[in-house]
């Protein structure tokens, strides 16, 4: 089955920096690469999501890197802010298997 | 709209008693899914639904059990609790024409 590896586990900034996550998956076959971002005491909440055809995607600070060659993808937050803190979980499937395999996570704190 | 949302948000066992979990949802979800969070871990697949009617066993199906009975509610049994059950469980769902799943807020178990 499909395993997603995540570093790293804990990532401190100061507030305005730059905090990038990595991933690596197993699975040639999977097709979609979703981030989440969990405070504490909620679900995780989707933040910005990837699919096999595309190499980049970017939503205001945040954006999304795909290497399939490499199976690896990076999650890229730029101007930080303090309420950027949260643990980040990537997170990989396929159409077929519908079901999501994630990453341990990642605590982020922004310092202000 | 709710979106997803699950009952209770805390309950505590003992060691062999049963109990179950509801997750609910009104955006007309045709999947829905039941993850356990443990630390360190990420979020690791339980069971999951295709439809009303229909379940599937994920990662870790031991010692659950699940119904949708109703497209709208996905049930999580635990008949005969252990403390090796004791985490934060998450239910998802998601729609047949998009790969995106969306979480409701947890319920944390704790089983003594």
């Amino acid at each position: 089955g499909e395993n997603v590896e995540q570093h790293p586990s804990t990532l401190s900034v100061q507030e305005g920096d730059s905090a990038v996550i990595k991933c690596t998956y197993s699975d040639s076959a999977s097709n979609y690469f979703p981030w989440y971002k969990q405070e504490l005491g909620k679900g995780p909440q989707l933040i910005i999501d990837i699919r096999s055809n595309v190499g980049e995607k970017k939503d205001q600070r945040i954006a999304v890197t795909l290497n399939k060659t490499a199976k690896h993808f990076s999650l890229h937050i730029t101007e930080t802010q303090p309420e950027d803190s949260a643990v980040y979980f990537c997170a990989a499937s396929n159409t077929g298997r519908r079901a999501l395999t994630f990453g341990s996570g990642t605590r982020l704190q922004v310092q202000p | 709209n709710a979106g997803v949302t699950q009952t209770p948000k805390f309950r505590v066992l003992k060691t062999g008693q049963s109990m179950t979990l509801l997750c609910a949802q009104d955006m007309n979800h045709e999947y829905m899914y039941w993850y356990r969070q443990d630390p360190g871990m990420g979020l690791r697949l339980i069971h999951y639904s295709v439809g009303e009617g229909t379940t599937a066993k994920g990662e870790v199906p031991d010692g659950y059990n699940v119904s949708r009975l109703k497209k709208q509610n996905f049930l999580l049994g635990l008949e005969s609790a252990a403390p090796s059950q004791t985490s934060v469980y998450f239910c998802a769902g998601g729609t047949s024409g998009e790969d995106t799943q969306y979480f409701g807020p947890g319920t944390r178990l704790t089983v003594l």
